[in-house]
């Protein structure tokens, strides 16, 4: 089993929709938790980090942690064309673990 | 701004030549990152350093050097010996304990 699992999509969906985006991690050790946007030829951005069980919300986006079940989740809101790009899960605690990302296309 | 800056943007080389790619932050973190990016592959951590004058191999370090004698730079050599070097290569910082990283925009080696 992957350490950090992620579909690579693409995931295309309408202007407006809310999108969600998973990742898997099989290392219940795994103690913090990332999420990062990169846009073509462009190096990833943080969008969300936690050390938690539970949701944080920042403007449109709510990261969600269900340590219980090893599953992270990246809700967009109000989804914008400005939000199609790559997002990458990235799950850590010595050393830290990047999912492949998934391609997200949002279609005005 | 701080920030992570890599150099150059996009690069090219013959096969058989070494070739520095240079990142630098002045963001004052500790921890340093050179990663590879293929497409399918996700990021692959090549070297790291968490301090001054010190670094550890990474998953794929074979065909890579790298060195940290400032705080603020830590460059990546691609050897002739890297079978696969057409890649893009992604510079990251991080500060002290459970940090996320920060990322630089990348540089684009093309060998031919």
């Amino acid at each position: 089993q992957k350490e950090v699992e992620q579909d690579p999509g693409p995931l295309s969906v309408p202007e407006g929709a809310i999108v969600s985006l998973n990742c898997t991690y099989s290392n219940s050790a795994f103690q913090y938790f990332m999420w990062y946007r990169q846009y073509s030829r462009k190096g990833p951005e943080l969008l969300m980090y936690t050390y938690s069980s539970g949701n944080k919300e920042d403007g449109r986006f709510t990261a969600q942690v269900d340590k219980s079940s090893k599953y992270i989740s990246l809700f967009i809101r109000d989804s914008q064309p400005s939000d199609s790009a790559t997002y990458l899960c990235a799950i850590g605690d010595d050393k830290i673990i990047f999912g492949k990302g998934t391609r997200l296309h949002i279609l005005p | 701004d701080g920030g992570i800056t890599q150099s150059p943007k996009y690069l090219f080389r013959k096969e058989g030549q070494n070739v520095t790619l240079s990142c630098e932050q002045n963001l004052n973190h500790d921890a340093m990152y050179w990663y590879r990016q293929d497409p399918g592959q996700g990021l692959r951590l090549i070297y790291y350093s968490q301090i001054v004058n010190d670094f550890q191999k990474g998953d794929i370090a074979e065909g890579y050097s790298v060195s940290r004698e400032k705080k603020e730079s830590f460059p990546l050599t691609v050897t002739s010996a890297q079978k696969n070097p057409t890649a893009f290569y992604l510079c990251a910082s991080s500060g002290t304990g459970r940090q996320p990283l920060h990322f630089g925009n990348g540089t684009r080696l093309t060998v031919t």
